[in-house]
């Protein structure tokens, strides 16, 4: 059974830092890694999709990692604005299966 | 049609009483996800549809619960007799294939139990 573990569960950092949220996933055999963005009362936001023939993938001051061999991703977020204080999710799709599977989350306060 | 729509986006039940969740995909998405988000917990996948066909109900509690997505009209999630627990964030999410693209997400219903 896939398990994604998310890591720190929450992140309060000044204005401007770079930061890195991380997540790792128990079965290798995915599809892709999606990372969306949930703001409270409010739905998810896609980010970034990585399929697993990649290695990472970049928009604007966002950049995700994949290392699918060792279960882990990253999501790099550089030069953090307030804007960005959000729950940051991190998800599977596994090749076995037709489903998304969801880490619990790292809630991210960014202070100006 | 710009995203993901559900309706509505708050509903308040009494205990006993049904629930009906509506999702209508992006246009041209043929594939629906349902995901339930408890409080304090995580997303869990309940159910993937495609048009007029249940796919993967894994998620799904074996009771009370159904989905369907019919040739016509949005996605239906309906629970029957509702009980606290059943108070969540539901969301759904479409797109064109399965697994190399990527899902989008509705605003999701709040549904609440008194």
């Amino acid at each position: 059974k896939q398990e994604v573990t998310q890591i720190p569960a929450a992140l309060s950092v000044p204005e401007g830092e770079n930061l890195v949220l991380n997540c790792s996933f128990t079965d290798s055999a995915i599809y892709n890694l999606q990372w969306f963005r949930q703001d409270p009362g409010k739905g998810l936001t896609s980010l970034l999709l990585i399929q697993s023939s990649q290695r990472e993938q970049t928009s604007g001051r966002l950049n995700a990692s994949l290392d699918k061999s060792s279960g882990r991703s990253t999501l790099y977020i550089a030069a953090s604005q307030p804007g960005d204080s959000a729950t940051y999710l991190c998800a599977v799709f596994e090749t076995s299966g037709s489903r998304l599977t969801f880490g619990e989350g790292t809630q991210l306060t960014v202070n100006p | 049609n710009a995203g993901v729509m559900q309706n509505p986006r708050h509903l308040v039940r009494r205990r006993g009483q049904e629930a009906r969740l509506r999702c209508s995909p992006m246009k041209g998405h043929s594939h629906v996800y349902w995901y339930r988000q408890l409080p304090e917990e995580g997303l869990k996948f309940m159910v993937y549809l495609q048009k007029e066909n249940i796919i993967d109900e894994s998620g799904m509690p074996k009771e009370r619960f159904s989905a369907e997505f019919p040739k016509e009209g949005p996605s239906i999630l309906r629970i029957q007799q509702v009980v606290r627990g059943d108070s969540a964030a539901y969301f759904c999410a479409s797109s064109p294939g399965t697994g190399v693209q990527p899902q989008h997400f509705g605003d999701g219903t709040r549904l609440s139990i008194l």
